[in-house]
């Protein structure tokens, strides 16, 4: 049963666009939201990360936008640069938990072409 | 700053070799995980320790045992390789094992099983 699934798989911006990608949840229990992203021959690195309390969170370009409601969040990449160029991947876990596990979605290849 | 160091970064191995793949962090964490990435599989959790003296089964554990050596190292061994395990491995670490602490990753190490 796959916990988090992200869409799309792959995506292709010209620069100065905006990219989105977006993550659907089924465990109401998650309450953490992080967005990791990887270069390749890289691993990945977190990017930026969101607790279900606020709407919305934004760092520089990065925006992650939350609905609890619909168990959605999605990262916006606004003024997309080739060197934002990577694969993302959503995840979430439960922060309450003793031992916690972060389920990742399947990743997005983000492609910002020049 | 060396951060999550794995080594190899490369191995070929032939059905039925083992092999272990080696992790070190050099920022005094407490919890440590080894995933594997396959194409369109994105990050999958195989097995973490939460702190040192303690391993736990991740998402797919079968196949692979691990060694908490001490709290710096943590090791994962492949018994008699198969070639569905050919994958990038990935280890990371994290302060604690709470689910909204941001894992460090390090760069992996990409198997091929023959």
């Amino acid at each position: 049963q796959q916990q988090v699934k992200q869409s799309p798989q792959s995506l292709i911006v010209q620069k100065g666009g905006i990219s989105i990608i977006n993550c659907a949840y089924e465990n109401t229990a998650f309450d953490y939201f992080p967005w990791y992203q990887q270069f390749p021959g890289k691993g990945p690195a977190l990017l930026i990360a969101i607790r279900p309390d606020v709407s919305e969170k934004k760092e520089g370009r990065f925006t992650i936008s939350f609905n609890k409601s619909a168990k959605q969040f999605s990262l916006h990449i606004m003024d997309s640069q080739p060197g934002d160029s990577a694969t993302y991947f959503c995840a979430a876990s439960n922060s309450g938990g003793s031992n916690y596990k972060l389920t990742f979605g399947k990743g997005t290849l983000l492609t910002v072409n020049p | 700053n060396a951060g999550v160091t794995q080594t190899p970064k490369f191995q070929v191995l032939k059905t039925g070799q083992s092999m272990t793949l080696q992790c070190a962090q050099d920022m005094n964490h407490n919890s440590m995980y080894w995933y594997r990435q396959d194409p369109g599989m994105g990050l999958r959790l195989i097995y973490y320790s939460a702190s040192e003296g303690t391993t736990d089964k991740g998402e797919v554990p079968n196949g692979y045992n691990v060694s908490r050596l001490n709290k710096r190292e943590f090791s994962l061994r492949l018994e008699s390789a198969a070639p569905s395990q050919t994958s990038v491995y990935f280890c990371a670490s994290s302060e604690y094992s709470r689910g909204n602490q941001p894992q460090h990753f390090g760069d992996g190490t990409r198997l091929s099983i023959l």
